[in-house]
């Protein structure tokens, strides 16, 4: 069984915080890593990719990937209440298929 | 450039009766994703189209569930009949396929059963 594994929550960071995602994978063999932020009753949004070991920054955000420990983690820089919402976590163990966690909620309160 | 389009936003059904849904993907993306979401749950995927052929849907439901992407662009999904377990968010997500694999959503359809 293909598993990706979140802690679900919540998470309670002030505003101006680093916010700190973690999400671990079962599949040694996944090539493409996720995150994608969902707000409540809305659908996911791609926020961050990452594909190679290391770190990867987008603004605000840095995704880092350690393969040999199969982690992907997300930080979330300079924290904003508008951040508030739920995490997933997102694994390919195959080609094109896309294993989901159950998501990280956020809360950043002022 | 346009996002992933479905309709309808929410329904309302009675049990053992029949629903559907529809979506439009961006332009240009081979690749469409059918995923159920059950609140408090990651997306799981139900089934996945490349143009117009099935590439994965052994997680789909086929006693109930039926989907089909005709002509490589718009796909349906239907549920017949429809059960109290089957309330969730159906989501439609679209990709350029690959190696890389992007996905993006729609907004996704509320569906009730009651």
């Amino acid at each position: 069984q293909k598993e990706v594994e979140q802690n679900s929550g919540p998470l309670s960071v002030p505003e101006g915080a680093i916010a700190s995602l973690n999400c671990t994978y079962s599949d040694r063999g996944s090539q493409s890593f996720f995150w994608y932020r969902q707000y409540s009753g809305k659908s996911p949004e791609l926020i961050m990719s990452i594909y190679s070991n290391g770190d990867k920054e987008d603004g605000r955000f840095t995704a880092q990937l350690n393969k040999a420990s199969q982690y992907v983690s997300l930080l979330i820089r300079d924290s904003q209440p508008s951040d508030s919402a739920t995490y997933l976590c997102a694994v390919t163990p195959d080609t094109d298929k896309l294993i989901f966690g159950t998501g990280t909620r956020l809360q950043v309160f002022p | 450039e346009a996002g992933v389009a479905q309709s309808p936003r929410y329904k309302i059904i009675e049990k053992r009766q029949s629903v559907a849904f529809w979506c439009n993907p961006i332009s240009g993306h081979a690749t469409l994703y059918w995923y159920q979401q059950i609140l408090g749950q990651g997306p799981k995927l139900l089934i996945q189209f490349q143009n117009n052929g099935v590439v994965d849907d052994s997680q789909l439901p086929k006693d109930r569930f039926s989907a089909e992407r005709l002509k490589g662009v718009d796909s349906t999904l239907k549920i017949q009949p429809a059960k109290l377990e089957d309330s969730a968010v159906y989501l439609c997500a679209s990709s350029l396929g690959g190696e890389y694999n992007e996905q993006f959503f729609g907004p996704g359809t509320r569906l009730t059963v009651l």
